[in-house]
């Protein structure tokens, strides 16, 4: 079993929708992240957690350390929304390895 | 403008010839790391370093090798002892080893054919 588990794998949704995308992991972490990445290929830092919800325009993240559970969500998506979505963690251990999801794809459709 | 740089964006090679990957940074970040992507899976680590001059293998070494003679620059060499070269290779840097961003460059897209 992955360390860090994406849910859906994949996601169609129209422009307008609310968009939820789920990570749960299964190490003690100190920090999660939550990173996108364009059909280009680069990668970008959305929001880094170690408690509560955070807020960035239409974009809010949120996590339970006593579930383990991240979500990520996305207001009035609109088709600039469509990327890959990556969790990541910071496990405890000794050597403070990131451990990446494998990312959720998302399509916005006009 | 701060930031990573890789280059080239796409890269061809035939199989069994060295290619070294490139990766600059000037955020003046201490810490720099190389990471594959393949089409279904999470980045993994190959290579990290914490500072100039130092560098460890991460959990997919094999195959690669790095130095890291100027704090700037990070260069990835994927030899032809990699069986499977063939990826989309990412370079990220972080302030320090353990510091809680890592900022991306734009990858390099590696086919060997």
């Amino acid at each position: 079993k992955n360390e860090v588990e994406q849910s859906p794998q994949n996601l169609t949704a129209q422009e307008g929708e609310f968009i939820t995308i789920n990570c749960s992991y299964s190490v003690g972490i100190s920090a999660l992240h939550w990173l996108q990445q364009h059909p280009g290929g680069g990668i970008v830092s959305l929001f880094m957690l170690s408690s509560g919800k955070k807020k960035h325009g239409r974009l809010i993240a949120t996590i339970n350390i006593q579930e383990k559970h991240s979500s990520l969500h996305i207001t009035a998506s609109h088709p600039r929304d469509s990327a890959v979505y990556i969790c990541a963690v910071r496990s405890r251990r000794w050597d403070d390895k990131i451990i990446f999801g494998k990312g959720t794809r998302l399509h916005i459709l006009p | 403008d701060g930031g990573i740089t890789q280059s080239p964006k796409y890269l061809f090679r035939k199989e069994g010839q060295n290619v070294t990957l490139s990766c600059e940074q000037n955020l003046n970040h201490d810490a720099m790391y190389w990471y594959r992507q393949d089409p279904g899976q999470g980045l993994r680590l190959i290579y990290y370093s914490q500072i100039v001059n130092d560098f460890q293998k991460g959990d997919i070494a094999e195959g690669y090798s790095v130095s890291r003679e100027k704090k700037e620059s990070f260069p990835l060499t994927v030899t032809s002892a990699q069986k499977n070269p063939t990826a989309f290779y990412l370079c990220a840097s972080s302030i320090v080893w353990g510091g809680n961003e890592q900022f991306f460059g734009p990858g390099t897209r590696l086919t060997v054919l």
